[in-house]
């Protein structure tokens, strides 16, 4: 089993859709979670971190279910310009290694 | 301003011929991070430097090597490319390893 799963879709929404995007790791231990949106042929930028308690920035929420080992992101009122693909990263901290686990990511392609 | 900066953008190299490819940060963190990332795959963590401390993965190939003379530089050395490993290389940094990664643009390598 993939420490980071994810599904890769393409997911392939309208504009103004609502789009929701889950992620599941394996290691109870996790510690840290993020987001990071990938546009093609560039780096992973950070979209947002993933707290206990859920955030939101903007049109972006995520969600965090220890419970359940699952991570979400959720695109409200979705913009061409958020066509890319969504990374799902995890840190654990063990053995003090301090080092990210990205998931192979979900893409997105809104339409117009 | 660009904080990660990689260095050349893009490399061309021959079948066997040594390649470096560099990596400076202004961040002062204390983790610098060598990902490759070929494409629609996730980016594959080589290996990292917690300050002066070398983390190699378990399944990094020996051909890839590392060295990070100062808090500031950090590169990564191909010894024996073969086509395989034309990729997109991606270095990035974190203050501590368990905050987000801070990525450079990236180095896209070819092998002829």
């Amino acid at each position: 089993r993939k420490e980071v799963e994810q599904d890769p879709g393409p997911f392939n929404v309208p504009e103004g859709a609502t789009v929701a995007f889950n992620c599941t790791y394996s290691n109870s231990a996790s510690q840290s979670f993020f987001w990071y949106r990938q546009d093609c042929r560039k780096e992973p930028k950070l979209l947002m971190s993933v707290y206990s308690s859920g955030n939101e920035d903007g049109r972006f929420t995520a969600q965090l279910n220890r419970a359940s080992q699952y991570i979400s992101l959720l695109i409200r009122d979705s913009k061409l310009s958020d066509s890319a693909t969504y990374l799902c990263v995890v840190s654990l901290m063990d053995t003090g290694r301090r080092a990210l686990t990205f998931g192979s990511g979900t893409r997105l392609q809104v339409q117009p | 301003d660009a904080m990660v900066i990689q260095n050349p953008r893009y490399q061309v190299t021959q079948f066997g011929k040594p390649v470096t490819l560099s990596c400076s940060q202004t961040l002062n963190h204390n983790v610098m991070y060598w990902y490759q990332q070929k494409s629609s795959q996730a980016p594959k963590l080589l290996f990292h430097y917690y300050d002066k401390d070398f983390n190699n993965e378990a399944d990094t190939p020996d051909n890839f090597q590392s060295r990070r003379p100062n808090t500031s530089f950090c590169f990564l050395d191909i010894r024996s490319p073969g086509l395989g490993d034309a990729a997109m290389y991606l270095c990035a940094t974190s203050r501590d390893g368990y905050q987000p990664q801070h990525f450079g643009d990236g180095t896209r390598l070819s092998i002829l």
